[in-house]
């Protein structure tokens, strides 16, 4: 079953602008993860958020949680065109990464 | 570089076949994993490995059958595939396997069923 599913499906933006990309999940967690993945490649961590925090940055990242809604945001600012990419959040369960169909994200020079 | 490595990169194979992936990781992780990618789809997760013991099954064919010889090797071992089967395959790696941590994936094999 899928745990983490995203939202756009695709998103294109013009370098500089911001992107934000949302999750929605099922069940309880205790953490939720964003992950970016380049065409072809494996995915690369980004971030970690536990379920007691609401709000985390890590350079132009900046992730939020809202428990109650079950759902995350990802926001990334000042957008490069390295950026461009599909974004993958995970909501782990017990023993599993659930993972979605991502965000493509495309940020045009 | 993400401390796991899969090989091949790449795989062509007959439905006849018997092939198999390889995957690897030096960061003394406990868990391993194998997911399987198609276009459009979700992220499937296929086996779940916890210190070499196999913890999940997500309802994946026989002609796919995993091997977790030490916890730094998990192998995926293939034979009479369908062209369905195309896709690309990665492995994970995390340090238990209770979502407390991050993963770190490999950068899969793309593998092509002809």
């Amino acid at each position: 079953s899928q745990q983490g599913e995203e939202d756009p499906q695709a998103l294109s933006i013009q370098e500089g602008e911001n992107a934000t990309m949302n999750c929605s999940y099922k069940t309880s967690i205790n953490n939720l993860q964003w992950y970016r993945q380049n065409s072809g490649r494996g995915l690369v961590h980004l971030i970690l958020i536990r379920s007691n925090e609401r709000e985390k940055h890590s350079g132009r990242l900046r992730v939020t949680l809202d428990t109650s809604k079950k759902s995350s945001s990802l926001l990334i600012t000042a957008s490069r065109a390295a950026d461009t990419a599909s974004y993958f959040c995970a909501a782990p369960t017990g023993n599993q990464f659930y993972f979605g169909t991502g965000t493509s994200l495309t940020v045009i020079p | 570089e993400t401390g796991v490595t899969q090989t091949p990169r790449h795989l062509v194979m007959g439905m006849t076949n018997k092939k198999s992936l390889k995957c690897e990781q030096h960061l003394g992780h406990n868990a391993m994993y194998w997911y399987k990618q198609s276009a459009k789809k979700p992220l499937e997760l296929m086996f779940v490995y916890n210190f070499k013991e196999q913890t999940e099954n997500n309802s994946v064919p026989s002609r796919f059958s995993p091997e977790c010889p030490n916890s730094s090797h998990l192998f995926l071992h293939l034979h009479t595939l369908q062209p369905e089967d195309s896709a690309l395959y990665l492995c994970a790696s995390s340090q238990g396997a209770w979502g407390n941590t991050e993963a770190f994936f490999g950068q899969g094999t793309r593998l092509t069923v002809v």
